[in-house]
């Protein structure tokens, strides 16, 4: 089984300063790892995510994430935010078994980040 | 290239009551997800269809069931509604790769009195 904790509920931080918003996660498999933002009133929209290759991924807005095997997390970061960078993120891993439930995507309980002017 | 689709926006239903929520997967994709999001949660897998057969179910009870097209379209059926099922609930569409990026529609929020 699978699970992912975040471990921060809410994260309030003034803008342009640098945001950190931490996941950690549990799986008995390997698992691809997914960023996904959430605005108010709207679905999920897919952030960034690590599939293979480098460790380090990168987003087109400015938020990168480190996959860290050993100590299986998936840290988001942004060096300077924006106050619309202020939504709810989730943290979501999907195990690389074709099991009974292929594409079932595990997320985390989410990290409000308010950016404060 | 349209994205994904979801119908009615807002719903509230009484305790005992059915529902069905529909949902418009994007263009091209083949294999529909339902998750329920909880208020102050994450969302949770509901279950996923392919080709029109459920292929993948979550910790729902029965009473969850699902449909999905020809076209790809897909239903979520909620029978005897409980106070609990209370919720945003979202569809996600993608091809059939396992790594396939899901999107996700804007949700349909389910309120039971």
């Amino acid at each position: 089984a699978q699970s992912v904790t975040q471990l921060d509920s809410q994260v309030p931080v003034f803008e342009e300063a640098p945001v950190e918003l931490r996941c950690n996660y549990s799986s008995s498999v390997s698992v691809y790892l997914f960023w996904y933002v959430q605005y108010p009133n709207q679905g999920l929209q897919l952030l960034l995510k690590y599939l293979s290759g480098s460790t380090l991924v990168e987003s087109i807005n400015g938020f990168e994430a480190e996959f860290n095997k050993s100590q299986t997390s998936f840290h988001l970061r942004k060096p300077s935010v924006h106050i619309s960078d202020t939504a709810e993120y989730f943290c979501a891993v999907l195990p690389m078994n074709y099991g009974g439930s292929q594409g079932n995507l595990i997320f985390g309980k989410g990290t409000k980040l308010s950016v404060k002017p | 290239e349209t994205g994904v689709t979801q119908s009615p926006t807002h719903l509230i239903k009484t305790r005992g009551q059915q529902v069905t929520l529909r949902c418009s997967s994007q263009s091209g994709h083949n294999t529909v997800s339902w998750y329920q999001q909880a208020l102050g949660q994450g969302p949770q897998f509901i279950f996923q269809y392919y080709r029109e057969e459920e292929n993948g179910r979550g910790n729902f009870p029965p009473r969850f069931s699902g449909l999905q097209f020809p076209n790809y379209s897909s239903e979520l059926n909620v029978n005897a509604l409980e106070l609990d099922d209370s919720a945003l609930y979202l569809c996600a569409s993608r091809g059939l790769a396992i790594d396939n990026e899901q999107f996700f529609g804007p949700g349909t929020r389910l309120t039971v009195l």
